[in-house]
């Protein structure tokens, strides 16, 4: 069965310092998502992109960059530009599982400020 | 723009029914998905709704109505493991992205 695959489960960033966050999947679905959740605040767009080589901002790309190279990875760098990083990161993709269109999610990714 | 309205918090009994609402005003509407979240993990599918009225799943049903812009979730015959974050998400007419509300926690009580 495919999935979706997000590492590491968590990550420490000290100040300053850029850190990438992978996302993988395997269920050859053209889009893919990156998610911020924080307490209280639901999940908000970071970024997404509908296909190899393109993608757009969501509502608070700022601090944040992405490619998008192969189809499989969706890579996410928190820059030092974001001054408030630590939050759970959620990578999601879209298309057909089980015959249900829809957003499937990756286990996430917890980063932590020291 | 995009605003989803759900309760906070709420508290159920094992075995009981409870109902959560969720409200939206959108600029666009191409459907609307419902996400359970326990703690420290990620949303799993729930259900979806493009079309007004009853969508049934097991112990979970789905309703829309679309010129009230109001949804709800049913969960029937509550189990401690139904203690959760459900979320309440909307689909823009592009088909491109999803707005999430802030989710409702739902504890169930012995």
């Amino acid at each position: 069965d495919g999935g979706i695959t997000q590492s590491p489960k968590y990550l420490f960033r000290k100040e300053g310092q850029n850190v990438t966050l992978s996302c993988e999947q395997n269920l050859n679905h053209d889009a893919m998502y990156w998610y911020r959740q924080d307490p209280g605040q639901g999940l908000r767009l970071i970024y997404y992109s509908q296909i190899v080589n393109d993608f757009q901002k969501g509502d608070i790309a700022e601090g944040y960059s992405v490619s998008r190279e192969k189809k499989e990875s969706f890579p996410l760098t928190v820059t030092s530009a974001q001054k408030n990083p630590t939050a759970f990161y959620l990578c999601a993709s879209r298309g057909l599982k089980r015959g249900q269109e829809t957003q499937y999610f990756g286990p996430g990714t917890r980063l932590l400020v020291l | 723009g995009q605003n989803i309205d759900q309760p906070t918090e709420m508290t159920a009994t094992e075995g009981a029914i409870v109902q959560i609402n969720c409200t939206y005003q959108t600029s666009g509407f191409n459907g609307l998905f419902w996400y359970q979240q326990h703690a420290g993990e990620a949303p799993t599918f729930l259900s979806y709704n493009v079309l007004d009225g009853l969508e049934e799943k097991g112990r979970f049903s789905s309703f829309l109505s679309r010129s009230k812009g109001y949804s709800y979730l049913l969960l029937k015959e509550l189990q401690m493991k139904d203690s959760a974050s459900y979320l309440c998400a909307v689909r823009d007419e592009g088909y491109s992205t999803l707005t999430f509300g802030k989710g409702t926690m739902l504890l169930v009580s012995p």
